[in-house]
């Protein structure tokens, strides 16, 4: 079955500062890739998604980049802010928007 | 539009009690997962259903049972329960949108 593993566990950065998060798959059949957002005491929310003919994807400050070749693809947030600080988790799938594998969870800890 | 609504939202059990969670969803999702989240574990597959009427075991389905009643309406059900199934508890739907989740459940074993 599909392995994710995300790096690192725990961020932390000043704010105004960019985070990156970096995720590995080992099942070259995914194709679908989203990030979710999770702040404390509720849901995973989704934030960015990425299929295997894109290599990136930008939407405002969150940008995702997929390398196929190399079965990884990371999260880019630009500008941080405090609000920015949650749990984030990257997730790999075989068919749009079917099972998911998640990875193990990003804390990122954005200091005003 | 609710979205996925998962009840009850926090629950204690003694070891050995059985319980259901619930699961309703009103967004015409095709597929519904149930995920465990423990800390540094991210979120588990326990068991999903792909369509109405299937059900498949995901990665950690032991000790776990689930039921699609409709399309609506997925349920996760433990019927001995552990120390070890203590955990927060998600119902997500999906399959023709991303996953989109419910508020969860904290279940506590004793």
């Amino acid at each position: 079955g599909e392995n994710v593993e995300q790096h690192p566990s725990t961020l932390s950065v000043q704010e105004g500062d960019s985070a990156v998060i970096k995720c590995t798959y080992s099942d070259s059949a995914s194709n679908y890739f989203p990030w979710y957002k999770q702040e404390l005491g509720k849901r995973p929310q989704l934030i960015i998604d990425i299929r295997s003919n894109v290599g990136e994807k930008k939407d405002q400050r969150i940008a995702v980049t997929l390398n196929k070749t190399a079965k990884h693809f990371s999260l880019h947030i630009t500008e941080t802010q405090p609000e920015d600080s949650a749990v984030y988790f990257c997730a790999a799938g075989g068919t749009s928007y079917g099972k998911l594998t998640f990875g193990q969870g990003t804390i990122l800890t954005v200091h005003p | 539009n609710a979205g996925v609504t998962q009840t009850p939202k926090f629950q204690v059990l003694k070891t050995g009690q059985s319980m259901t969670l619930q699961c309703a969803q009103d967004m015409n999702h095709n597929s519904m997962y149930w995920y465990r989240q423990d800390p540094g574990m991210g979120l588990r597959l326990i068991y999903y259903s792909a369509s109405e009427g299937t059900t498949d075991k995901g990665e950690v389905p032991n000790g776990y049972n689930v039921s699609r009643l409709n399309k609506r309406e997925f349920s996760l059900r433990l019927e001995s329960a552990a120390p070890s199934q203590t955990s927060v508890y998600f119902c997500a739907g999906g399959g023709n949108q991303p996953q989109h989740f419910g508020d969860g459940t904290r279940l506590s074993i004793l």
